[in-house]
């Protein structure tokens, strides 16, 4: 199944399922989000990332979707398998446009 | 095998002693960065470089102290001024800063008993 709406720090699915994601984030301004997967004790893996001059990117499995007007990133995983099983943050760029700002979170279990 | 690596994986110290953690890169990167994770929390940024020699404060740099001589290399010293340094530390580097992926090595885990 799906779960759609605002931000939840877990995440618990079906195999075979498609996911999502949501984050909101605070800075108007920002023209960079990106998507990362953490993996217990390990350093955070790219995803994917999209520019404020678009509403929409897609990957191999996963779709990022950006509502500006709202302030709003979501990640789909398509098929979710238990290897997805993990920690998924979003970030958005700083004010300043030096730096990235990290979202808490969403743990995503997935049972088979 | 280009990539990004920290050293040791863990680290245990007592209190009242500095320690250092190594950050390497051979990405040709011009920026760096160090986070701290605590548990169930997300990256917080201590410091960041975009070039050598040059360095800012992130979000909670107070107690921690870096250095950029060489551009592969970007070391977080936790000092004995951190009141609370067990956390996971994370270093990233990226092409430029702000707008474009950073590449995360494996973290080290700090233990102050």
């Amino acid at each position: 199944g799906e779960s759609v709406g605002l931000h939840l720090p877990t995440l618990s699915v079906q195999e075979g399922d498609n996911s999502i994601i949501n984050c909101a984030y605070s800075n108007s301004a920002s023209d960079y989000f990106i998507w990362y997967k953490q993996e217990s004790g390990k350093g955070p893996q790219f995803i994917i990332d999209i520019r404020s001059n678009m509403d929409k990117r897609q990957g191999q499995r996963v779709t990022v979707l950006l509502n500006k007007t709202v302030k709003h990133l979501s990640l789909q995983i398509a098929a979710t398998q238990p290897g997805d099983s993990a920690v998924y943050f979003c970030a958005e760029n700083n004010q300043a446009g030096t730096a990235l700002i990290f979202g808490k979170g969403t743990t995503l279990s997935v049972s088979s | 095998d280009g990539g990004i690596t920290q050293s040791p994986k863990y680290l245990f110290r007592k209190e009242g002693q500095n320690v250092t953690l190594s950050c390497e890169q051979n990405l040709n990167h011009d920026a760096m960065y160090w986070y701290r994770q605590d548990p169930g929390q997300g990256l917080r940024l201590i410091y960041y470089s975009q070039i050598v020699n040059d360095f800012q404060k992130g979000d909670i740099a107070e107690g921690y102290s870096v250095s950029r001589e060489k551009k592969e290399s970007f070391p977080l010293t936790v000092t004995s001024a951190q009141k609370n340094p067990t956390a996971f530390y994370l270093c990233a580097s990226s092409m430029g800063t702000g707008t474009g992926e950073q590449y995360f090595g494996p973290g080290t885990r700090l233990t102050v008993t």
